[in-house]
C-alpha cells in the first residue's frame, strides 16, 4: 500500500514564485526524503528530515516535518524552468523507502 | 560522485523471454534495490539486498527474482517476460540501513512485445 502521499498531483507557476508540494504519510516513520525526477530518468535526492527535526533548508529548498500530522511539506523559493520535474516524497520505516506517487511540477518561463 | 549504471536505457522483449537487467554501483554500497515505475502507481519495490548474496523481498516480487554475487552488482531475472512487465525499472543503492538515501541509476525502459 502507498505509505506517502503527495498533494498536489501537479503544478504549474511562472519562473520567480514559489512552490510548495505536500506529503501525507500513515504510520510511523525514522525518516522522510524528497527526491526529483526529471522526465524519463533516474531520481535526486534532494533532503532528507529525520523524525525528530520539524524543519531543514537546502539552497532553495525547505522542508518542514509534522510528525503529529503525519505530514510533509517541500517549498521551492524563487523557481526556475530548470526545477521542471516531478518530486516525490520516500518514508523510511523499516530501512526501505516507500515512495508516494509525485507532484508534477511546472515551471513556465 | 556515486555513480549507478544500468546496462540498457531501452530494451525490447518477447513474451516468455527471459530478461536479466543490470546494475552497478561503484562507492562500495551496502545496500541494493530494484523499484518498477509505471503512470498512476508511482515507485514500487520489487527485491533488495543488504549484502553479498542476500536478498529480500519487496512489495511486488512476483515474476521477478534477482541475484548479488558481487556487492557491486545487482541482477533482476525475468525468469519468463509477460507484457504486464511492461515498465520503466529502475535500480538504487545506499550506504547502509542508517544512511539510507538512495542514488539511482537512470532507469531501463522495457517493453515485452
Amino acid at each position: 500500500s502507498q505509505q506517502g502521499e503527495e498533494d498536489p498531483q501537479a503544478l504549474s507557476i511562472q519562473e520567480g514564485e514559489n512552490a510548495t508540494m505536500n506529503c501525507s504519510y500513515k504510520t510511523s516513520i525514522n525518516n522522510l526524503q524528497w527526491y526529483r525526477q526529471n522526465s524519463g530518468r533516474g531520481l535526486v535526492h534532494l533532503i532528507l528530515i529525520r523524525s525528530n527535526e520539524r524543519e531543514k533548508h537546502s539552497g532553495r529548498l525547505r522542508v518542514t516535518l509534522d510528525t503529529s500530522k503525519k505530514s510533509s511539506s517541500l517549498l521551492i523559493t524563487a523557481s526556475r524552468a530548470a526545477d521542471t520535474a516531478s518530486y516525490f516524497c520516500a518514508t523510511d520505516i523499516y530501512s526501505t523507502l516507500t515512495f508516494g506517487k509525485g507532484t508534477m511540477l511546472l515551471v513556465s518561463p | 560522485d556515486v555513480k549507478v549504471t544500468q546496462s540498457s536505457r531501452y530494451l525490447v522483449k518477447r513474451t516468455g523471454e527471459k530478461v536479466f537487467l543490470e546494475c552497478v554501483q561503484d562507492m562500495d554500497h551496502e545496500n541494493m534495490f530494484w523499484y518498477r515505475q509505471d503512470p498512476g502507481l508511482g515507485l514500487r519495490l520489487i527485491y533488495f539486498s543488504y549484502d553479498v548474496k542476500m536478498k529480500e523481498k519487496g512489495d511486488i516480487p512476483e515474476g521477478y527474482s534477482v541475484s548479488r554475487e558481487k556487492k557491486e552488482r545487482f541482477s533482476l531475472i525475468l525468469e519468463s517476460a509477460s507484457t504486464n512487465q511492461t515498465s520503466m525499472y529502475l535500480c538504487a543503492s545506499s550506504l547502509g540501513r542508517a544512511n539510507n538515501e538512495q542514488f539511482f541509476g537512470p532507469g531501463t525502459r522495457l517493453t515485452v512485445l
